[in-house]
């Protein structure tokens, strides 16, 4: 079934520690981005990639960095954790920027 | 700059009621809409969209959506709620431009009583 697929589900981490979620889309599509969900926040954008090769910030990119190998793969890396941190991620992808976009399912992560 | 204003963060409704979750937008360009749904410990689903055309879209699972551009608003609507409706609705904006990207709202809640 064609789709996102986010790992892992659910991760502990302790604070300090460096952690990549990893996104995988079989989709083709060119733009790929990561939000993190947070209670009464809604979805707040990290980073996005509008095709390989190519990376830009969102809303809060601070502590994240991503990088756009291929078409297929856009890995979030936290370098250090922070119990800030704390959310539940989403990959999402879109044909183009301003297209509907697919979700994946999330990673619930806890830094602690 | 675009932006996206949902009114309330939890709407409750009875089974068999209607269901008005709303919405309100900001853009200097023609806008695109839309309404994505969140069950429990899953993504975000699309349930409509509006770019052109006819303001009057339908979306998945009964729901619709009409874009009134003198309101600036695009609100949904499903005319008898299912316990199944039950789930978080996300509004968002983007433009024509292929380089835009969606903003999301901050969602509302819905709940439904049996």
């Amino acid at each position: 079934i064609a789709g996102i697929t986010q790992a892992p589900t659910s991760q502990i981490l302790a604070a300090g520690r460096r952690m990549t979620l990893r996104c995988t889309q079989d989709m083709r599509h060119n733009a790929m981005y990561w939000y993190r969900q947070d209670l009464g926040l809604g979805l707040r954008l990290i980073h996005y990639s509008n095709t390989a090769g190519t990376t830009g910030k969102g809303e809060v990119p601070d502590g994240y960095s991503v990088s756009r190998a291929n078409t297929d793969d856009f890995p979030l890396t936290l370098a250090s954790a922070v119990p800030s941190q704390t959310s539940v991620y989403f990959c999402a992808s879109s044909p183009e920027g301003n297209q509907p976009q697919h979700f994946g399912d999330g990673t619930r992560l806890s830094i602690l | 700059a675009q932006s996206v204003t949902q009114l309330g963060s939890h709407v409750s409704v009875s089974e068999g009621a209607l269901v008005l979750l709303r919405c309100n937008y900001s853009s200097s360009v023609p806008p695109y809409l839309f309404w994505y749904v969140q069950y429990p410990n899953q993504g975000l689903q699309l349930l409509l969209k509006y770019t052109t055309g006819a303001t009057l879209v339908k979306g998945i699972n009964g729901f619709e959506a009409e874009f009134k551009k003198s309101e600036t608003s695009f609100h949904l609507t499903k005319p008898s709620a299912h316990m199944s409706d039950a789930a978080e609705y996300f509004c968002a904006v983007s433009s024509y431009s292929s380089a835009s990207k969606i903003i999301f709202g901050s969602g509302t809640r819905l709940s439904i009583r049996p």
